[in-house]
């Protein structure tokens, strides 16, 4: 079975800086998705980015960015220039690339930005 | 609607009772799926439907628990004989048919939040 690791429970950071939230999991599949979601108090899960295994290149959406290592089986997710609008519980994912398999959460790890 | 919508948004019930959850979603999207997160805890996987089709209901904790989606579209969970443990969000996500569209996708609706006293 497919486990997906967040070791940090909770995290801080000052506006405007960079922070990273750590993620490893454990598949003997190839061909898989890495994802990251973010949940807001409003309880709706958003995707954030993702990211196909295949793939040497990591994946960027404007602030957010991975950090892609597939022999070390690590997805972590860089935030630069941290907003207020940023603080949510972050939810590290995975689902196989073939197939309507569900998606497999970590834990989670609760971002607080601070003014 | 434009988003995956689920009812009600909170329920209290009594320890024993019957409960019904309901998940309508994205027009169009074939994939439903529901999860259960309990405090400070990830989603946990229940089940999943193809159209009308429960494909995976692996996640399902006991039988207790049971969902339908008669039409290919509404999904309701329901819960029997509810027991303290089962408070939590309930979460139901929906998504294209095919991986390679979505891209592995999911869509989520807001949750409802089971309280079971």
């Amino acid at each position: 079975a497919q486990t997906v690791t967040q070791s940090q429970p909770e995290m801080s950071v000052q506006e405007a800086e960079t922070v990273t939230l750590s993620c490893t999991y454990d598949t003997s599949e190839s061909n898989y998705y890495l994802f990251w979601y973010k949940q807001p108090p409003s309880r709706q899960m958003i995707l954030v980015i993702r990211q196909e295994a295949y793939k040497q290149q990591n994946a960027t959406e404007n602030r957010f960015s991975v950090n892609f290592q597939k022999a070390a089986k690590s997805f972590s997710l860089k935030i630069s220039d941290s907003q207020l609008g940023d603080t949510a519980m972050y939810f590290c994912a995975f689902m196989f690339y073939s197939g309507n398999t569900p998606l497999v959460f970590g834990k989670g790890t609760r971002l607080s930005v601070i003014a | 609607g434009a988003g995956v919508s689920q009812t009600p948004s909170n329920k209290v019930t009594e320890k024993g009772k019957y409960v019904e959850l309901r998940c309508d979603p994205i027009s169009g999207h074939t994939a439903l799926y529901w999860y259960r997160q309990s405090l400070g805890q990830g989603p946990e996987f229940l089940i999943y439907f193809q159209g009308t089709g429960a494909a995976d209901d692996s996640g399902l904790p006991n039988d207790r628990f049971f969902a339908v989606r008669p039409e290919g579209s509404v999904s309701t969970l329901k819960i029997q004989r509810t027991e303290r443990g089962d408070s939590a969000v309930y979460l139901c996500a929906s998504s294209i048919n095919s991986v390679l569209v979505s891209a592995g996708e999911l869509f989520f609706g807001e949750g409802s939040r089971l309280t079971v006293l």
